[in-house]
Formats: C-alpha cells, sequence, structure tokens
C-alpha cells in the first residue's frame, strides 16, 4: 500500500523560482527520503532525514520533517530548467523490515525556462 | 564503473508468455529489491531479497517469481498469470545494517505484453 501522499500532484514554476512539495504518511517511520526521477530513468537518492531531525540542507534543497503532522516537505531554491523532473518521498515505516521503504505517487515539477 | 545495471531497455511479449528481467549490480550491496512503476504513479514494491537463496514478498507480487542465487543477482520473471504486466519495472539495491540506507537503482525495463 502506498504511505506517501505528494502535493501537489503537478507544480510548474519559472526558472528562478522557488519550488515546494509535500509529503504525507499515516504510520510511525524511522527516517523519511526523498527521491528524483527523470522520464523514463531510474530514481537517484536526493536526500535522507531521519525521524528526530527536522531540517536538513544539502546545495539547493532543502527538507523539513514534522514526526507531529507526519508530514515532510522539500523546497528547492533558485529553481533550473533541469530540475524538471518526478520528485518522490519515501519512508522506512517503524514496524517494517528495516531495508523496505514505500513511495508516494510522486510530484511532477516542471521549470520553464 | 560500479552500478547497477538492468536489461534490455525494452522488452516486447505476446501474452501467455513468461519473460525474464535481468537485473545486476557489483556494489557488494546486500538487499535488492522490485519495483512496478504504472504511467504516472509511484512504485509499488514486488520482491525484495536481504541476503542470498531469501527473499520477501512486496506489495504486489502475485504473478510475479525471483530467484537470488548469487549476491550480484536478482532476476525477476513476469509469469503469466500476472493480469496486467504491462509496465516499467525498476530494480534496486541497498546496503544493510542498522537503520536504512538510500537505495540505487537501474534505469528499467519497459515491458509492453501484447
Amino acid at each position: 500500500s502506498q504511505q506517501g501522499e505528494e502535493d501537489p500532484q503537478a507544480l510548474s514554476i519559472q526558472e528562478g523560482e522557488n519550488a515546494t512539495m509535500n509529503c504525507s504518511y499515516k504510520t510511525s517511520i524511522n527516517n523519511l527520503q526523498w527521491y528524483r526521477q527523470n522520464s523514463g530513468r531510474g530514481l537517484v537518492h536526493l536526500i535522507l532525514i531521519r525521524s528526530n531531525e527536522r531540517e536538513k540542507h544539502s546545495g539547493r534543497l532543502r527538507v523539513t520533517l514534522d514526526t507531529s503532522k507526519k508530514s515532510s516537505s522539500l523546497l528547492i531554491t533558485a529553481s533550473r530548467a533541469a530540475d524538471t523532473a518526478s520528485y518522490f518521498c519515501a519512508t522506512d515505516e517503524y514496524e517494517t523490515s528495516g531495508s523496505r521503504l514505500t513511495f508516494g505517487e510522486g510530484t511532477q515539477l516542471t521549470v520553464n525556462p | 564503473d560500479g552500478g547497477i545495471t538492468q536489461s534490455p531497455k525494452y522488452l516486447f511479449r505476446k501474452e501467455g508468455q513468461n519473460v525474464t528481467l535481468s537485473c545486476e549490480q557489483n556494489l557488494n550491496h546486500d538487499a535488492m529489491y522490485w519495483y512496478r512503476q504504472d504511467p504516472g504513479q509511484g512504485l509499488r514494491l514486488i520482491y525484495y531479497s536481504q541476503i542470498v537463496n531469501d527473499f520477501q514478498k512486496g506489495d504486489i507480487a502475485e504473478g510475479y517469481s525471483v530467484s537470488r542465487e548469487k549476491k550480484e543477482s536478482f532476476p525477476l520473471t513476469v509469469t503469466s498469470a500476472q493480469k496486467n504486466p504491462t509496465a516499467f519495472y525498476l530494480c534496486a539495491s541497498s546496503p544493510l545494517g542498522p537503520g536504512t540506507y538510500e537505495q540505487y537503482f537501474g534505469p528499467g525495463t519497459r515491458l509492453t505484453v501484447t
């Protein structure tokens, strides 16, 4: 079953603008990860945030995690056309095997030049 | 050049035929996974394996089978029992240990069954 739900399903912005994507989940987690997928390709890992962390940065990416609201957000600052891709959150659920992840439905981001 | 490979990139089969998708990794990862992705959708876990000669069903295992005879290889067979096999199939691998690690994905195999 899909645990994570991304919001919005699709987002279209202009180059230079910031893009914010949200992910909500249902059960307790050990950590939450964000992945990127270019059209027709495999996924690439972006960032992992643990359940005891509230915010994490990596380059132009900023991820927040609110375990009380069971939600996370991914912010991409100063977006570029090359950021056009689908973005997925994935959760490592506390009750399941430590190695498996549950992926959300994804947000399709389009950055217009 | 370390990584995870899947072959072929595109695969066409007639309905009623079994087909095997290849997945190989040289990252020395213990865990390997197979996902199915339908258009505009997220990933759904088919099977995963944490050790050679052992594997577990994911959320949508019906109509699929796997083997893990070598650490490097985790082939997926789509059987004729799978009612709607046309999809994009992704293989991934990850280390194992305390906590969870990022998964490394192959480029995917797009299977079309007619």
